[in-house]
């Protein structure tokens, strides 16, 4: 079982705002990270350490947390951002373990 | 630019052995980072599998600790995956992905393509 924990499922109407939501104990002492998986493609990192995006993520995307509870937000969603979503962190113990959430399937209406 | 490629076997018989090599180039793997192995049975989440750190350090997940070996060729720029006593549960899409861990912020930030291994007789 992860240690972090995702909602299975969300939907978003199509130029609204969505949060997806991760929470784990870890996250009380380490960023989570984000990686968006499109069908039959790898994952791609869209936020890590605070709110940062890597090159070529759109500024849509932005990430937070509070506790134990780290959201990634896409500001006006567009279609081709139905994906599943994943956050990943330490384990919370802090050793060099490292855990996944069970993933978020965003449909985008 | 930073790329990874894993290359194996797409077959294995249950019980034996599978072997996966991720090359690395654009990058020297000797000069930092932790290099990691995650996979994804069908239609399932992700899962990491371990780690090496650049300077040879392993690091496993516990639920597989007992099967699996990681090791790094600098000469060869690359690092592999042995995952032993298999069986159908361990069939899934293998990645490759560098891992830049500063202790309070954590990110694969490159990936290979995957690698798509199925257990079979």
């Amino acid at each position: 079982s992860s240690e972090l924990t995702q909602d299975p499922a969300v939907s978003v109407a199509l130029g609204q705002t969505v949060r997806i939501t991760c929470q784990g104990d870890s996250l009380r002492s380490y960023y989570a990270s984000w990686y968006q998986q499109k069908p039959g493609q790898a994952p791609v990192l869209v936020i890590y350490g605070k709110n940062n995006r890597p090159s070529g993520i759109p500024d849509r995307f932005s990430g937070s947390s509070s506790g134990n509870t780290a959201s990634l937000t896409i500001t006006g969603a567009q279609a081709e951002d139905e994906a599943d979503y994943y956050c990943n962190s330490r384990d919370s113990s802090g050793n060099h373990y490292w855990v996944f959430g069970g993933g978020t399937k965003l449909t985008v209406l | 630019q930073v790329q990874l490629q894993e290359s194996g076997p797409g077959l294995v018989k249950p019980s034996e052995t599978l072997s996966l090599t991720c090359a690395v180039s654009g990058y020297s793997i000797s000069s930092g980072y932790y290099w990691g192995w995650i996979r994804q049975p069908p239609g399932k989440g992700l899962e990491w599998i371990g780690s090496i750190y650049h300077s040879g350090s392993t690091y496993y997940n516990p639920s597989l600790k007992s099967r699996v070996t990681i090791s790094v060729d600098t000469s060869k720029n690359q690092f592999s995956l042995k995952l032993s006593s298999v069986t159908a549960a361990d069939t899934a899409v293998y990645y490759c992905a560098r891992l830049w861990d500063t202790m309070i912020v954590v990110a694969f930030d490159i990936w290979g393509q995957g690698t798509m291994v199925t257990v079979s007789s």
